[in-house]
Order: structure tokens, then sequence, then C-alpha cells
């Protein structure tokens, strides 16, 4: 089982639609969880962090549920600048290494593609 | 805004020689990565580095690698001898502690081709 999953895509939306992704992790000792964006053959840069609480950043809803392993994002009112990859990361501090650095383990992305 | 910086941007290498790929992390960052992505793939973690040593590596990341800091601003990744599956785009990253929560800042990576 893949430590990170996602639905790959591409998820071919218009200008304006709300549009949902999800991703299950399968280490219950994973403590941190990121959205990334990737544009084509750029880096990763952060999205937004995902906090247990629900978090939202303007267009952007991020969503954790523990229990399930299940961390989603919600983009509204989609623009073609949203256009991109959408990297699901999940964090864990080994505690074999006494916990120094911050492993990212990332999923293999969803592709959107927001048509005009 | 600070930010990792690598170079070079793209490196081609013929197989079985050594390949070095160099990063800036952000100045007041302690904590160092690279990671991975093989064209079409996903991000892989490689390495992690903190207070001059490796805190982890990935099974990717056998005797053929290995990384330094060899003075207080850049930090290396060194391939002794290339293979063939090494081409792939390698990215450094840092963060300023690895608490929870805490993010990864990546540069926009060194493309290496092995031919």
């Amino acid at each position: 089982r893949k430590e990170v999953e996602q639905d790959p895509g591409p998820f071919n939306v218009p200008e304006g639609a709300t549009v949902a992704f999800n991703c299950t992790y399968s280490n219950s000792a994973s403590q941190s969880f990121f959205w990334y964006r990737q544009d084509c053959r750029k880096e990763p840069k952060l999205l937004m962090s995902v906090y247990s609480s629900g978090n939202e950043d303007g267009r952007f809803t991020a969503q954790l549920n523990r229990a399930s392993q299940y961390i989603s994002l919600l983009i509204r009112d989609s623009k073609l600048s949203d256009s991109a990859t959408y990297l699901c990361v999940a964090g864990c501090r080994p505690l074999a290494y006494g916990g120094a650095t911050n492993k990212l383990i990332f999923g293999t992305g969803t592709l959107l593609a927001v048509q005009p | 805004e600070p930010e990792v910086t690598q170079t070079p941007s793209h490196q081609v290498t013929q197989m079985g020689q050594e390949v070095i790929l160099r990063c800036v992390p952000i100045s007041n960052h302690l904590y160092f990565y690279w990671y991975r992505q093989i064209l079409g793939q996903k991000v892989e973690f490689l390495v992690s580095f903190y207070n001059n040593e490796i805190s982890e590596k990935s099974e990717i990341f056998d005797d053929q690698f290995s990384v330094e800091r060899p003075d207080g601003s850049n930090f290396t990744l060194k391939i002794r001898s290339t293979k063939l599956e090494d081409s792939a785009m390698y990215f450094c990253a840092s963060s300023p502690n690895p608490g929870l929560g805490s993010p990864l800042h990546f540069g926009n990576g060194t493309r290496l081709t092995v031919t």
C-alpha cells in the first residue's frame, strides 16, 4: 500500500468551479500534513498546512481526519492560474533518530486543469 | 523572501562519472534535505542533515551518494558513479526547525541527465 495515496486525475474543471481532492495516508505515526502545489517541471511550493480542526486560506480549505487517515483540499471559484499538480504530503519525525528531522512523504499528486 | 538556491539548473553527465549538486539553503535554517523526482513520478526523500551529520536516509541513498556541508552556506549532494536511473530532478530543501507543522522550503531543482 502506498504511504500517501491520491487520485492522479486529471481533473478538468471550468473556471469558477469548486473542486475537491482527497488523499489517504497509511502511517498512523504521521504528525504533520501539508498540501503543496507543483507546476510543470518546477519545485513543490507550500500551499497550506493542514490542521486537525480544518483550516482555510482564501479560496482553499483543508481538512484532516486522523481517525480515517484522510486529508482533503477544497478549491472554490477555480482560476486558470490554479492549474497545477497538487501534492498531498505527510510528515513524520522518526523516533529512531530522536525526532531530529521532519521527513516528508509525498503522494503522486493530482493534476488539475482549469479550463476557460 | 529568502530562497533556497540550487546550481546548476541542468547537469548532463556520462554514466560512471561523478557529479556534485550544490545548494545554498536559507541562511537561518538548520535542517537540510535532498529529495528527487524521476520524470512523471512522485517526489522521493533521499536524506536529511542536521548538525553536520545525516539524520535519516532512504533506501535510495546508497553508498554512491554522499552529502556535505563544506562551509557555512553550501550543502552538496555527490553521486560518485552515476547510473542511467539517477536521471531525475534533484531538489534541495531546508527548514528552520523540525517542529511539527514546519514545512520545507524547496529550491528550484537541478535536472540531472545521465547518458
